[in-house]
This record gives structure tokens, sequence and C-alpha cells, in this order.
């Protein structure tokens, strides 16, 4: 079926590590996926996206690594700070031209 | 460049009323989305727009509407409110086959 979900839906890092926030997939028609970041109050923000014919790509502290084998998605955010704090939600445009939400996981940071 | 824009930013309603919300999607942008975010649903697409077209439609009952104007703003409404219908209303604009851009929501609470 179209579903998206969240492995794990909290998670505390210490300020300055590395997150990683893991998604699975079901849909294996799934071409494209995106990551979104969404803060108290507002709606969410786009982070980074990945197309299937890739398993990795890197922006300015966030890669997407795509693993299609077994139908995941991960986001790391290198030296992660208090500003990242927020819902992180993944996404995949499935061939049906929707784009289907995981559940979310909050990431806290530590100090 | 503005982004989009959600009005109003929240509203309180009583169960059997309807609603009407708007979105003024970012200039250019000839794509409206809408989606439902809960608690525990999470973010669940209800429909999208593309040239005064619905183009697709998620698994809501009639009361829930949508249409789009020739300036690519867009409005939905929701007859007959329930309870359940409390919920953050999020629209996102976008172009072509690019990412959603959201704005940051109606928030509707049903009495």
């Amino acid at each position: 079926g179209e579903s998206v979900g969240l492995h794990l839906p909290t998670l505390s890092v210490q300020e300055g590590d590395n997150s990683i926030i893991n998604c699975a997939y079901s849909n294996s028609a799934s071409d494209y996926f995106i990551w979104y970041k969404q803060e108290s109050g507002k709606g969410p923000q786009f982070i980074i996206d990945i197309r299937s014919n890739m398993d990795k790509r890197q922006g300015q502290r966030v890669t997407v690594l795509l693993n299609k084998t077994v139908k995941h998605l991960s986001l790391q955010i290198a030296a992660t700070q208090p500003g990242d704090s927020a819902v992180y939600f993944c996404a995949e445009n499935n061939r049906d031209d929707k784009i289907i939400f995981g559940k979310g996981t909050r990431l806290h940071i530590l100090p | 460049k503005a982004g989009v824009t959600q009005t109003p930013r929240y509203l309180i309603k009583t169960r059997g009323q309807q609603v009407t919300l708007s979105c003024s999607p970012i200039s250019g942008h000839r794509s409206v989305s809408w989606y439902q975010q809960t608690p525990g649903q999470g973010l669940q697409f209800l429909f999208e727009y593309f040239s005064e077209t619905q183009r697709n439609k998620g698994n809501f009952p009639g009361r829930f509407s949508g249409r789009q104007f020739s300036n690519s703003r867009s409005e939905m409404n929701v007859s007959t409110l329930e309870l359940g219908d409390s919920a953050l209303y999020l629209c996102a604009s976008s172009l072509g086959s690019s990412p959603l851009h959201f704005g940051n929501g109606t928030r509707l609470t049903v009495t």
C-alpha cells in the first residue's frame, strides 16, 4: 500500500553530534523522496530531495541516503545545532503524483 | 518572493457549521495542494489543484471540497463540521515537479 513510516518517533541528540533520522517506505514504484522540517507553529519546510536514480545526495550539513533494495531512506544532519530541533518528515512521490508523508520524527537537541 | 500565505491563521467553529480556508500560492506556482495535519494521523493529502482543475484527491469525505481560481489562489471548504475535523490545514504550492512549499497553516478548532 501507500505508506511511509518512521522508525523512531523521538530522537535525542547531543549538540554537535551527527543526527540520523530513518524512514521506511512501502511503495516500490515511488520515484522521488523528500525530507521536510517542521518547527513549532510553522508549516513543513523543504530540506533536501532525492530521485530514485540516485542513492546519495548532499546539501549543506545534510545528506540523504536512499536504499531501494530495502526501501529505506535516511537523513543525516552533521554537527547538530539547537536550531535543528523540529519534527522531520520523509515523503514520497508515488507514480500517481501524490506526495505521501510519514508520521514524523521529533529531533530533540541536548545541550 | 513572498511565500505561501494562508488565511485565517486560527479559526474556531461549532459542529454543523461550514468553513472556508484560503491559500495564496507563491507567485508563478500553478499547483496547489491541501493537507490535513493531526497528531494522530500526521499529514494527510486532501487534494491538489492545477490550472483550476482538481488533479488529485485523497481519501476524505465529500464534505471536504476545494477550488482554484484563475490567479492560482485556492480555497478549501469543509461543510457540516465534526469534532474530528479539528486540525491544522496546510496549503502547499509547487512549480512543475519542484518540491512543495508550504504555508504556516490554518488551525481549525471545532467545538
